[in-house]
């Protein structure tokens, strides 16, 4: 089956350090990996994606690079922002698919 | 623009009681999608909407849930004697045309609280 799992949080990071979020995911055939976050008070967004092995996704500063023989899919900036701070959630679909299969979302707090 | 408009914002109910909550997707987006988000989990797919048609709705939990897209635009997801365990957070989402290379657009959701 089709699953996520991503690194618990909460994180908590001080203004300008570095970012990694882990995510690894199990799947049946080839997915599409997406980054979503949702900002407080607002809905989910899509931050980046990447639909096949050894793509990078970036957005905003943000990069992941979909790592086929790891599995993995992790989030990473290098100099984080309060405005970063949110929660993270990774997710896949499969080709064809019509649902995303979501991690259970990792809560980030920037401190100044 | 407007983005993904959710009704109402929160909901109690009693158990036992029948809810509809209410999602308006962005203007012209054919596809749009329900997802239920438990307290510390991701979301998790109740249904897809292709136009008017449930294209996939192979994420319903059980008979007590349904929805309906009567016109291709604004759904209503529907749930009947309610029970505890559908307290959670209520997501729709649409997107232009569906599939992978169609971002989706979330609302910010309906809480659903059952007493």
């Amino acid at each position: 089956g089709n699953s996520v799992t991503q690194m618990e949080g909460p994180v908590t990071l001080s203004e300008e350090a570095f970012l990694t979020i882990n995510c690894t995911y199990t799947a049946t055939g080839y997915p599409s990996l997406f980054w979503y976050v949702q900002y407080p008070g607002e809905g989910l967004q899509l931050l980046l994606k990447a639909t096949k092995a050894d793509d990078k996704g970036s957005n905003k500063g943000f990069e992941a690079t979909y790592r086929k023989e790891t599995t993995s899919f992790h989030l990473e900036k290098g100099s984080v922002q309060v405005s970063d701070s949110a929660v993270y959630f990774c997710a896949l679909t499969e080709t064809g698919a019509n649902n995303l299969f979501f991690g259970t979302g990792t809560r980030l707090t920037v401190i100044p | 623009g407007a983005g993904v408009s959710q009704t109402p914002s929160n909901k109690v109910t009693e158990k036992g009681k029948y809810v509809e909550l209410r999602c308006d997707p962005i203007s012209g987006h054919t596809a749009l999608y329900w997802y239920r988000q438990s307290l510390g989990q991701g979301p998790e797919f109740l249904i897809y909407f292709q136009g008017t048609g449930a294209a996939d709705d192979s994420g319903l939990p059980n008979d007590r849930f349904f929805a309906v897209r009567p016109e291709g635009s604004v759904s209503t997801l529907k749930i009947q004697r309610t029970e505890r365990g559908d307290s959670a957070v209520y997501l729709c989402a649409s997107s232009i045309q569906g599939g992978n290379n169609s971002p989706l657009h979330f609302g910010n959701g309906t809480r659903l609280t059952v007493t």
